[in-house]
C-alpha cells in the first residue's frame, strides 16, 4: 500500500528542546517538501529537495533543519532557535519537481510547544 | 512570501448550488494546481492545469487558467455538504533545479445541507 507517512501525528515539545518530525514515503518520489500550517496563514514552504543528498530552504528555513539521506526519508528537526513552533506540520512527495506532477501529502504533525 | 492568492477567502452556498474560487499569482508557472483539505487532515490533489493548457475538467470540477492575467479559477458544480473543506490553489514555478509548489493561504468552503 503505497502512500507518505507521517509521525507522530501529535508531539508535545518543552521549550528549549529539538524535536525532529520523520517523513517516508513508498512511491519512489524524487521531490519532497515540508510545510508548516498556521490558522490564516496557508501552507509556508520550509525546506524541499529533489534529490538525495541536495535540500534547498524555503521561505521559513529560520529555526529547522532537514536531512535527505534516502530517497524515501526528509525528517524535519524543529530546534530550539524556532521562536514560535507550535503549528501543524505537512509533509509532501512529488515525482519530481517542475515536471507537471501532483503533489502527495501526509496526515501531518500538529506540534505544540508546552 | 506566497506566490498564489485566493478569492475569496471564504464561501457559503446552499447545496445544488455551484461555487467558484479563483487564484492570482504572480509569477511564471508550469502549472497550477488545486488541492482540498478537510480539517485537521492533510492536503489531497484535485487537478492539475498545464501552462498551455486553458481549461480542463475532472468530474464536477472546472479549472480555467489565463496566464495573460496570471489567474485561475475553480467551478465545482452542483456542491453537496461533503465538499465543505479548504480549498487550496498551487504553483508549480519553472525556477529549473530550484522548482517548488507554492501554495495561497486557502479558501473555506461551507455547503449547507
Amino acid at each position: 500500500d503505497g502512500g507518505i507517512t507521517q509521525s507522530p501525528k501529535y508531539l508535545f515539545r518543552k521549550e528549549g528542546q529539538n524535536v525532529t518530525l520523520s517523513c517516508e514515503q513508498n512511491l519512489n518520489h524524487d521531490a519532497m517538501y515540508w510545510y508548516r500550517q498556521d490558522p490564516g496563514q496557508g501552507l509556508r514552504l520550509i525546506y524541499y529537495s529533489q534529490i538525495v543528498n541536495d535540500f534547498q530552504k524555503g521561505d521559513i528555513a529560520e529555526g529547522y533543519s532537514v536531512s535527505r539521506e534516502k530517497k524515501e526519508s526528509f525528517p524535519l528537526t524543529v530546534t530550539s532557535a524556532q521562536k514560535n513552533p507550535t503549528a501543524f506540520y505537512l509533509c509532501a512527495s512529488s515525482m519530481m519537481a517542475g515536471m507537471n506532477t501532483e503533489a502527495f501529502f501526509g496526515q501531518g504533525t500538529r506540534l505544540t510547544v508546552v | 512570501s506566497q506566490q498564489g492568492e485566493e478569492d475569496p477567502q471564504a464561501l457559503s452556498i446552499q447545496e445544488g448550488e455551484n461555487a467558484t474560487m479563483n487564484c492570482s499569482y504572480k509569477t511564471s508557472i508550469n502549472n497550477l494546481q488545486w488541492y482540498r483539505q478537510n480539517s485537521g487532515r492533510g492536503l489531497v490533489h484535485l487537478i492539475l492545469i498545464r501552462s498551455n493548457e486553458r481549461e480542463k475538467h475532472s468530474g464536477r470540477l472546472r479549472v480555467t487558467l489565463d496566464t495573460s492575467k496570471k489567474s485561475s479559477s475553480l467551478l465545482i458544480t452542483a456542491s453537496r455538504a461533503a465538499d465543505t473543506a479548504s480549498y487550496f490553489c498551487a504553483t508549480d514555478l519553472p525556477s529549473g533545479a530550484n522548482s517548488k509548489l507554492t501554495f495561497g493561504k486557502g479558501i473555506t468552503l461551507s455547503v449547507r445541507p
